[in-house]
């Protein structure tokens, strides 16, 4: 099983230049997110999507965007990429549950793409 | 605002030793879940245990034990008898009540086993 599947997985771009990330799962899922990771400061959200059509705003949402199109396609777009973004970023899914705040309903994760903007 | 608290940046642990990783979180909601993440150094994030915060008793999988604590809005990770394999960051994570299954991070743990 492919799970949560992220690409390109890394890149490096200059300031300014634009990018987008692939976010794929084939689990079904109705929830996606996308994370980025930074040294000391764990995982903060950037977006997240409860369902094919919907983004919504996560912690630090700045400088992206997002589309979910389909499904099982959750994208993460630079548009004009700065230093402060390089990082480590991770896509994640969830099922949906009867009541999204019950049960563990823990997030799958993919494996990360590595992005360095200089 | 919630927030999520891992204290230990890093952690030296002897192979066959049990090692606790400290988290305490502060939130006002009645409910709410607690997830405790491993990332090796390959990168990839790996779920380990949940607590919901109405659970009765503390979480157990395998090796991996939660010692929840509501009142004192702990969530301690304990890992029994350690394994070189052990050795990657840990996340505590929190589920806020009603938000849409989004997790909020520590900074994480760094804990390496030594033989």
């Amino acid at each position: 099983n492919a799970g949560v599947t992220q690409t390109p997985k890394f890149r490096v771009l200059k300031t300014g230049q634009s990018m987008t990330l692939l976010c794929a799962q084939d689990m079904n899922h109705e929830y996606m997110y996308w994370y980025r990771q930074d040294p000391g400061m764990g995982l903060r959200l950037i977006h997240y999507s409860v369902g094919e059509g919907t983004t919504a705003k996560g912690e630090v949402p700045d400088g992206y965007n997002v589309s979910r199109l389909k499904k099982q396609n959750f994208l993460l777009g630079l548009e004009s990429a700065a230093p402060s973004q390089t990082s480590v970023y991770f896509c994640a899914s969830r099922r949906e549950g009867t009541v999204p705040s019950v049960g563990s309903g823990e997030l799958f994760f993919g494996e990360g793409s590595r992005l360095t903007v200089l | 605002a919630q927030k999520i608290t891992q204290t230990q940046p890093g952690m030296f642990v002897q192979e066959k030793e049990a090692v606790t990783l400290d988290c305490t979180y502060d939130t006002s909601d009645p409910s709410y879940g607690l997830f405790w993440y491993k990332q090796p150094s390959s990168g990839e994030m790996i779920f380990l245990i949940y607590q919901g915060s109405y659970d009765q008793q503390n979480a157990t999988e395998g090796r991996y034990s939660l010692n929840f604590q509501k009142a004192r809005k702990s969530a301690n990770l304990v890992i029994s008898a350690s394994q070189l394999g052990d050795s990657a960051m840990y996340f505590c994570a929190m589920r806020p009540f009603d938000s849409w299954g989004k997790l909020q991070f520590g900074a994480g743990t760094q804990v390496v086993v030594t033989p």
